[in-house]
């Protein structure tokens, strides 16, 4: 079945820096687009980036461009999110999210928290 | 960037009640539009993808239709665990955009 975990949340200064993982499995990877969303305490839904099958495009939400940096190695199953400048508005759970062939959200991880405060 | 606008915020509805919620795109997405289900401390679930097709596992109560900036779903009969937030979201190129959620609770 498909699994995405998510690991590297925690609590951060605003301006530092933090890397989230997505390790996936029980899919082929590497023929599906990936993204993160994310979801602030108490708040709706928000797209932050996508990532195409090889790795080559990514795109982002308004809110995180040229902050964020999305990638992923088809080799080792995994999704990552670099995430630069952090802000106490980007304070969210971070959920690695499948696209299907309809380029839809399908499977979700279960979402990793992060803190951004002094 | 396509907005997507839901209505209402919040229902109180009773369990065997049908309810409509709504889904306005600030332009044309065509039928690139999905729903989501999400219930407190849980990821999102895809209800529905393409406007109108029910993801897998996903009951007949629930359906979607509409195409271009109007969109709805329905739930025909509403079962205790159908409350919850609704999330739409479209699909434009490379782009992702959500609605700002409307809150299914119980009457």
């Amino acid at each position: 079945q498909v699994q995405l975990v998510e690991s590297g949340g925690g609590v951060v200064q605003p301006g530092r820096s933090l890397r989230l993982s997505c390790t996936a499995s029980g899919f082929n990877f590497r023929t599906y687009g990936m993204h993160w969303v994310r979801q602030a305490p108490g708040k709706g839904l928000e797209w932050v980036a996508i990532v195409s099958r090889d790795g080559g495009s990514q795109y982002y939400g308004d809110s995180v461009k040229g902050r964020f940096t999305i990638s992923r190695d088809n080799s080792k199953n995994t999704l990552s999110l670099q995430m630069n400048s952090l802000r106490p508005e980007d304070t969210a759970v971070y959920y690695c999210v499948k696209e299907n062939s309809e380029y839809f959200f399908d499977y979700w991880g279960l979402g990793t928290l992060v803190t951004v405060s002094s | 960037e396509v907005v997507l606008t839901q209505s209402p915020a919040t229902l109180s509805l009773s369990p065997g009640e049908r309810v409509t919620l709504s889904c306005r795109a600030s332009q044309s997405v065509g039928s690139s539009l999905a729903w989501y289900q999400q219930k407190p401390g849980q990821a999102p679930r895809l209800l529905i993808y393409g406007a109108s097709y029910r993801a897998t596992g996903i009951p007949a109560r629930f359906s979607g239709s509409g195409s271009g900036t109007d969109f709805t779903l329905t739930i025909s009969s509403l079962e205790p665990e159908d409350f919850a937030v609704y999330y739409c979201q479209q699909v434009t190129g490379w782009l992702r955009t959500f609605g700002q959620g409307t809150k299914l609770e119980i009457k």
